[in-house]
């Protein structure tokens, strides 16, 4: 089963307009943490945003912030106010421990969405 | 600065070529990763390491192998590259549980 589900494979949004981007997750252990990144065509991986489970208050950081609905298992990423160079691949990740390796940790990424800032 | 590198960073080789993907990082960081990811899909953990001589297998089949002779180094080897091999590969290193994960820049592999 899908631990990281990213439902929209590709979204157009047009300039300066707000955006959420969904990510569901699925985890039995009760200290985990969500991560959003940014991968533009060049391909590196850029960090944008984290949620630790036990967090009180969704993480916020510039433009980005990250609706954590803990009930719900879903942690989106809205993006305030899109820019043209906000077009790029958006991952959401989430750590969780090894089992077989007991302190150790790994990260699981969702498929992504491909999003598209019009002008 | 800290951080961590990946050479080279496009790669063009032909079948049966045995290659290496070097990953160094400046941190000290005892947990290294390499990921496999097809364009425009997901990231796949294909090894890990948590420290000088430890190596273990990810959740996706690979061919390849790993090595972790020094903290700072993790390199990852195809003895025989096939086209199916044609992929990013990308490396990351973790400081302490619950910390940030720092990722590498990439390797384009094309095997013609």
């Amino acid at each position: 089963a899908q631990k990281i589900t990213q439902t929209q494979p590709g979204m157009f949004v047009q300039e300066k307009e707000a955006v959420t981007l969904d990510c569901t997750y699925d985890t039995s252990d009760p200290s985990y943490g969500l991560f959003w990144y940014k991968q533009p065509s060049s391909g590196e991986m850029i960090f944008l945003i984290y949620q630790g489970s036990y967090d009180q208050q969704n993480a916020t950081e510039g433009r980005y912030s990250l609706n954590f609905q803990k009930a719900r298992k879903s942690a989106n990423l809205v993006i305030s106010a899109s820019q043209l160079g906000d077009s790029a691949m958006y991952f959401c990740a989430m750590r969780e421990a090894i089992i077989s390796n007991f302190g150790n940790e790994k990260l699981t990424f969702g498929t992504g969405t491909r999003l598209t800032i019009i002008p | 600065e800290a951080d961590i590198y990946q050479t080279p960073r496009y790669l063009v080789i032909g079948t049966g070529k045995k290659i290496t993907l070097e990953c160094s990082q400046t941190m000290g960081h005892d947990k290294m990763y390499w990921y496999q990811q097809d364009p425009g899909m997901e990231l796949h953990l294909i090894h890990y390491s948590y420290g000088v001589n430890s190596t273990e297998k990810g959740d996706l089949s690979s061919e390849s192998t790993v090595s972790r002779i020094r903290t700072e180094h993790f390199p990852l080897t195809l003895e025989s590259a096939r086209p199916s091999h044609t992929s990013q590969y990308l490396c990351a290193s973790l400081g302490t549980a619950g910390g940030g994960y720092t990722f590498g820049s990439g390797t384009r592999l094309t095997v013609v």
